[in-house]
């Protein structure tokens, strides 16, 4: 079973300063790795995400995450936030040989993006 | 093309009482998702269905029954709603592998008294 911990329940941070989220997961199985974000009153949405090859990936917003196998972590970063990322970010997990697409989410955090 | 759509979007029940969660997708997905959503606890994997025809327990199951009623549908029923499912329930749907994308419906808002 894998579990998934973000160690950071909430972050304020200022508009245009740089912001880093911190995901930490646990499995005995080589794992696919997600960031997914919440907008206010809202479902999720696919943020980005790492099957394989290059460890940095980016999405098209301006975060980026790297993957580091040895620490197993899967830390989201964006270099200067706007308002509009005030949000709630899940990191989540799935094992790489599953059926299916069972996602470990974890507890989440929120990101408030002050001006 | 509305993706995944969820009904009710609010719903207050007593405790003992029953209902249905309905969700549809019109993106031809195979696999489809039923998570609850707590403060502090990121979203839990109620049951799934990886194909039409197959359902499987997820992380938290107790409580809850599914139908896949075809391609497109899946519902969440609460035979008997108690204080302790008071939460927010998402609807999600993919394709068929652990590597693909997840799409989430806008939630349901529940409250059981």
């Amino acid at each position: 079973a894998q579990s998934v911990t973000q160690l950071d329940s909430q972050v304020p941070v200022f508009e245009e300063a740089p912001v880093e989220l911190r995901c930490n997961y646990s499995s005995s199985v080589s794992v696919y790795l997600f960031w997914y974000v919440q907008y206010p009153n809202q479902g999720l949405q696919l943020l980005l995400k790492y099957l394989s090859g290059s460890t940095l990936v980016k999405s098209i917003n301006g975060f980026e995450a790297e993957f580091n196998k040895s620490q197993t972590s899967f830390h989201l970063r964006k270099p200067s936030v706007h308002i509009s990322d005030t949000a709630e970010y899940f990191c989540a997990v799935s094992e790489i040989k599953a059926a299916g697409n069972k996602l470990t989410f974890g507890g989440g955090t929120r990101v408030l993006v002050k001006p | 093309n509305a993706g995944v759509t969820q009904t009710p979007k609010f719903q207050v029940l007593k405790t003992g009482q029953s209902m249905t969660l309905q969700c549809a997708q019109d993106m031809n997905h195979n696999s489809m998702y039923w998570y609850r959503q707590d403060p502090g606890m990121g979203l839990r994997l109620i049951y799934y269905s990886a194909s039409e025809g197959t359902t499987d327990k997820g992380e938290v199951p107790n409580g809850y029954n599914v139908s896949r009623l075809n391609k497109r549908e899946f519902s969440l029923r609460l035979e008997s709603a108690a204080p302790s499912q008071t939460s927010v329930y998402f609807c999600a749907s993919s394709e068929y592998g652990p590597q693909e994308t997840q799409y989430f419906g806008p939630g349901t808002r529940l409250l059981v008294l």
